[in-house]
């Protein structure tokens, strides 16, 4: 079966330092890779996905990166964290191809920029 | 602009009573899935559903597919605790920005 682990779960960091949070998956080949923030308790904004080892889209030009070293490793990264960084940061993945975008999610980090 | 609104926003019932959570859009939907995420834990996939006019169960709840797949709706039967949790409606649009996205959710509170 396959399952997806997020570390760490919680972060405090403060303002203007860097950040690193890693996503893997296991029990899959080529899955497509998300990475979700959510404000509290409403709906998920989509930071970046990526297809393949090396190809990443984003949709919300900010302070964040995303890598993929490895087929089923996803990285978000900042250089410098701004108070509004600040949130919940989900991880998932979906079958590559498939007839419908079923994601499956990490547990979250939660993340607080003080 | 959010292009899939779900109401209730919030709800908080009684243990045993009915409820019903709408997901629209004006955009239409090539599928949509419905999600339940409880508190600090990720969103967890509970359905899809992909022909227009669908109804699917799952135990207590009911989902439907609009005729144009265009909104969906969740149905709770005798709400229990454990239903407590915020859903979410997410779909992959086929007009407009050929997007997947999701709804902006109804946090829903079942009380004892």
């Amino acid at each position: 079966s396959q399952t997806i682990h997020q570390w760490p779960a919680t972060l405090v960091q403060p303002v203007g330092s860097p950040l690193s949070l890693e996503c893997t998956v296991e029990g899959t080949s080529n899955p497509n890779l998300y990475w979700y923030r959510q404000a509290a308790g409403r709906g998920l904004q989509l930071l970046f996905y990526s297809v393949g080892i090396g190809q990443i889209s984003s949709e919300v030009p900010q302070n964040l990166s995303a890598s993929r070293p490895q087929d089923r490793q996803f990285i978000l990264s900042s250089k410098k964290l701004l108070l509004s960084d600040s949130g919940f940061y989900l991880c998932a993945w979906s079958v590559r191809r498939a007839s419908y975008n079923e994601q499956f999610f990490g547990p979250g980090t939660r993340l607080t920029v003080l | 602009t959010q292009l899939l609104e779900q109401s209730p926003q919030f709800l908080s019932i009684q243990e045993g009573e009915n409820l019903t959570v709408y997901c629209n859009s004006s955009s239409v939907f090539s599928s949509l899935q419905w999600y339940r995420q409880e508190p600090g834990e990720g969103p967890v996939l509970l359905v899809t559903v992909v022909t227009g006019g669908e109804v699917k169960k799952l135990k207590r709840l009911t989902f439907q597919f609009g005729d144009a797949r265009k909104d969906s709706s969740l149905h709770i039967t005798a709400a229990q605790t454990g239903d407590t949790g915020l859903y979410l409606c997410a779909g992959w649009q086929v007009s407009g920005t050929y997007k997947y996205i999701f709804g902006t959710g109804t946090r829903l509170k079942v009380l004892a």
